[in-house]
């Protein structure tokens, strides 16, 4: 049973124009989400994190959006860069503890100079 | 400060046999996570050291084990390998293993089972 979706596998976007991945999650115990780029050859980096009491997060150019009610959250990429292309990873816990993260299948975005 | 350093980077077995992966966290990171990641699935959890003893344990079979050392450094093992374990193998450290914490993910061991 996958508790955290990334139903969409793949994501082709201009350049300058915006990026929008999408989240869903099925465990009502999650309070904290998080989303992790990764390049070829290169482990997943940290790029954003949001907890429940939040409905939105923001750091430079990434904005995610959380919405409890639908248990869904989307990552806002403005302006798509081309070194944004790469894999997104969307990952949820519990904000306190220490219970391991869960992450989506990832979507892997190609952005188009 | 040096990142997570993984070694091999990659490994070719056959069925059957046993393999060992190395993970070295980053200086000072007390926690050590290890996911499998594959196309079909994405990332899965495997287990979390924390201290030298395993604190979380995913949805594996016992083939899977692993241990950290007091220097923090870790070791997975595999044994009898099977088709499916090939994948890219992932370890990730943290300062004390909290959901809140960030992880620093390692390049990864690229395993194949022929």
């Amino acid at each position: 049973d996958q508790q955290v979706k990334q139903n969409s596998p793949s994501l082709s976007v201009q350049e300058g124009r915006i990026s929008i991945l999408n989240c869903d999650y099925t465990n009502s115990m999650f309070d904290y989400f998080l989303w992790y780029k990764k390049y070829p050859a290169e482990g997943p980096t940290f790029l954003i994190s949001i907890s429940s009491i939040k409905d939105k997060n923001e750091d430079g150019r990434f904005t995610v959006f959380l919405n409890k009610s639908a248990k869904h959250l989307s990552l806002h990429i403005v302006p798509s860069q081309p070194g944004d292309s790469a894999v997104y990873f969307c990952a949820a816990s519990t904000f306190s503890g220490n219970t391991p993260l869960v992450f989506g299948k990832g979507t892997r975005l190609s952005v188009i100079a | 400060k040096a990142g997570v350093t993984q070694t091999p980077r990659y490994l070719i077995k056959t069925r059957g046999q046993q393999v060992t992966l190395s993970c070295s966290p980053i200086s000072g990171h007390r926690s050590v996570s290890w996911y499998q990641q594959t196309p079909g699935q994405g990332l899965q959890f495997l287990f979390e050291y924390f201290s030298e003893t395993q604190r979380n344990k995913g949805n594996f079979p016992g083939r899977f084990s692993g241990r950290q050392f007091s220097n923090s450094r870790s070791e997975m093992n595999v044994s009898t390998l099977e088709l499916g374990d090939s994948a890219l193998y992932l370890c990730a450290s943290s300062l004390e293993g909290l959901t809140n914490e960030k992880l620093f993910f390692g390049s990864g061991t690229q395993l194949s089972v022929l």
